[in-house]
């Protein structure tokens, strides 16, 4: 079993609608969780960062991390279709290199 | 533009032809590192940085060369290089650690025949 779990997708939903994208992981010295979005072709680009426990809200998105549940989410508000992209949880523990530890993306597809 | 520069974009080479992949940041980060993404794998680590001449190990390192001679550059070294080792490869870094907000540059697709 992986340490991250993410399902990979694709979910598609119609333009404004509202978007979960979850992860579950083992690990509970995890700390730090990030949300990265990824264009085709194109790197991954750091879209909310949060430390330990609690919701961080920026704009349309807004991450949730729930420590006892090893679980952790991100909702899209009013999605559009430039939000049609893959999204990738990543973890790190507090410590060391924190080296951090990757989902494996779930692709989102928002139609007009 | 505080940018992760990686060439070339797309490399296809044959089996045991030695290649390197550069990298370069110009916001004077001190952590690098280098990825590899592949369907349903997603992203795996190949090797980091600390800083200057500090190099170590990621998930997937078999394989792969590294060194870090400058503080900017981060080249992945391929000595010998294998059809398993087909992919899209990603060059990162960040501030301080990898727990940081990291800047990925725009990867690097190598075909091995």
């Amino acid at each position: 079993q992986k340490e991250v779990e993410q399902d990979p997708g694709p979910l598609s939903v119609p333009e404004g609608a509202i978007v979960s994208l979850n992860c579950t992981y083992s690990n509970s010295a995890f700390q730090y969780f990030m949300w990265y979005r990824q264009y085709s072709r194109k790197g991954p680009e750091l879209l909310m960062y949060t430390y330990s426990s609690g919701n961080k809200e920026d704009g349309r998105f807004t991450a949730q991390v729930d420590k006892s549940s090893k679980y952790i989410s991100l909702f899209i508000r009013d999605s559009q279709p430039s939000d049609s992209a893959t999204y990738l949880c990543a973890m790190s523990e507090s410590g060391g290199s924190y080296i951090p530890t990757f989902g494996r993306g779930t692709s989102l597809i928002v139609h007009p | 533009e505080a940018q992760v520069t990686q060439n070339p974009r797309y490399l296809i080479t044959v089996t045991g032809k030695k290649l390197t992949v550069t990298c370069s940041q110009n916001m004077n980060h001190e952590y690098m590192s280098w990825y590899r993404q592949d369907p349903g794998l997603g992203l795996r680590q190949i090797y980091y940085s600390m800083n200057v001449e500090v190099t170590d190990k990621g998930d997937v390192p078999e394989g792969y060369k590294v060194s870090r001679k400058e503080k900017r550059n981060f080249p992945l070294i391929l000595e010998s290089p294998s059809p398993n080792q087909t992919s899209l490869y990603f060059c990162a870094s960040s501030l301080y650690r990898g727990h940081e907000k990291l800047f990925f540059g725009s990867g690097t697709q190598l075909s091995v025949l």
